[in-house]
């Protein structure tokens, strides 16, 4: 079966502009989850979504928002970038979200 | 605030030996544990999982340890590969909530 899809793999945008990532969960899954990875910070838990809705949220200020549509695709859109948001993200999917997550292989956005 | 916290940035091992990577938590609610690994330019890949009703729990050549009145697991790897060699992360939930993750482990398993 297909894997968590994550697009683009790559984005360089300069500060203040805005970008959204998408993730497309395996089929079958309906909670789709987002991690910031940097260095010596780990995988910082941004929100996750259960059927459209916003079940979790992470510390992470309002310019990181997210959604998910009826067919549990997502999207995360951070607004007003600045240089620390330079990360990986990564969206991760599971059935129900507490069974333990299959993750993408991350989008790598640069923040100039 | 880390609820979960992997003290050791780096591991070197020889192939052949064992590896040791450990992992402290916090939040006395966890309930259930996983491992992941990663290589570079991949996401990360589940390795093995335990809830908090069992201490120890097997798949081959990995073995993760629960101890819930120290807070802490390790997940040992015997015998250890050089393909073994990746960043090792550590995570907890609590009642099926999100995850929270460690700063990861990077073992270097040395032929």
């Amino acid at each position: 079966k297909a894997g968590v899809t994550q697009t683009p793999r790559y984005l360089i945008k300069t500060r203040g502009q805005q970008v959204t990532l998408s993730c497309s969960p395996i089929s079958g899954h309906r909670s789709v989850s987002w991690y910031q990875q940097t260095p010596g910070q780990g995988l910082q838990f941004l929100f996750e979504y259960f059927s459209e809705t916003q079940r979790n949220k992470g510390n992470f200020p309002g310019r990181f928002s997210g959604r998910q549509f009826s067919n549990s695709r997502s999207e995360m859109n951070v607004s007003t970038l600045e240089l620390g948001d330079s990360a990986l993200y990564l969206c991760a999917s599971s059935r129900s979200g507490g069974d333990g997550y299959t993750f993408g292989s991350g989008t790598r956005l640069t923040v100039v | 605030d880390q609820q979960v916290k992997q003290n050791s940035p780096s591991l070197s091992v020889q192939e052949g030996r064992i590896s040791i990577l450990n992992c402290d938590y916090t939040n006395s609610m966890f309930d259930y544990f996983l491992w992941y690994k990663k290589y570079p330019a991949e996401g990360p890949t589940f390795l093995i999982s335990i809830s908090s009703i069992k201490d120890k729990n097997e798949d081959g050549r990995f073995t993760v340890f629960l101890n819930k009145s120290a807070k802490h697991l390790s997940l040992h790897i015997v015998p250890s590969q050089p393909g073994d060699s990746a960043v090792y992360f550590c995570a907890a939930s609590a009642f099926g909530n999100q995850f929270y993750f460690g700063t990861g482990t990077s073992l270097t398993v040395i032929p």
